[in-house]
């Protein structure tokens, strides 16, 4: 079945930088690639996710980019706000499975001001 | 629209005891599930629906079990509650036309612990 590694566990970073969190899976079969951020006390939200026919995917300052043949894909946050701390989790699905999501273990992102 | 609700957001158990972690959602979505979230491990599928009547298992089902008789409800049961089943249950729901387990609208989870 599939795997996901995400990386790093922790991440601080000062308000206005930029961060970066990585994910590679396993499955080369896997198709479909969300990230969800979840605040404290809160059920996780959706906020990008991106298809295997496509490189890069951009919504305003955040963006996926997927590397197939590495099989690895990252999420980009540029200009970080305080209100960008959260926990960050990956995924990774594959119709050959079911398209059941297999989830990284997740990002604790801190935006210090 | 309340979107996906969860009911109980804590319980405490004792070791064999049973009970039911509520799930209602009012998008109207075929797509429903229940996930497990632990320390490290991300978020782990137990049991999923794609419309009512339906149901199938996920990574981690062993103790749990689950029906959908209508679209709106989807209710996780614990047979006979373990200590490792002390967690954090998420349920949520996504529209159908974008895929099963695609662009899910969580609720804000139950947070139980087995004693």
């Amino acid at each position: 079945g599939e795997n996901v590694e995400q990386h790093p566990s922790t991440l601080s970073v000062q308000e206005g930088d930029s961060a970066v969190i990585k994910c590679t899976y396993s499955d080369s079969a896997s198709n479909y690639f969300p990230w969800y951020k979840q605040e404290l006390g809160k059920g996780p939200q959706l906020i990008i996710d991106i298809r295997s026919n496509v490189g890069e995917k951009k919504d305003q300052r955040i963006a996926v980019t997927l590397n197939k043949t590495a099989k690895h894909f990252s999420l980009h946050i540029t200009e970080t706000q305080p209100e960008d701390s959260a926990v960050y989790f990956c995924a990774a699905s594959s119709e050959e499975y079911g398209n059941k999501l297999v989830f990284g273990a997740g990002t604790i992102l801190r935006v210090k001001s | 629209n309340a979107g996906v609700t969860q009911t109980p957001k804590f319980q405490v158990l004792k070791t064999g005891q049973s009970m039911t972690l509520q799930c209602a959602q009012d998008m109207n979505h075929e797509y429903m599930s229940w996930y497990r979230q632990d320390p490290g491990m991300g978020l782990r599928l137990i049991h999923y629906s794609v419309g009512a009547g339906i149901t199938d298992q996920g990574e981690v089902p062993n103790g749990y079990n689950v029906s959908r008789s209508t679209t709106e409800d989807f209710p996780l049961r614990l047979l006979s509650a373990a200590p490792s089943q002390t967690s954090v249950y998420f349920c949520a729901s996504s529209y159908r036309g974008t895929g099963p387990n695609e662009k899910l609208f969580f609720g804000s989870g139950t947070q139980l612990s087995v004693l």
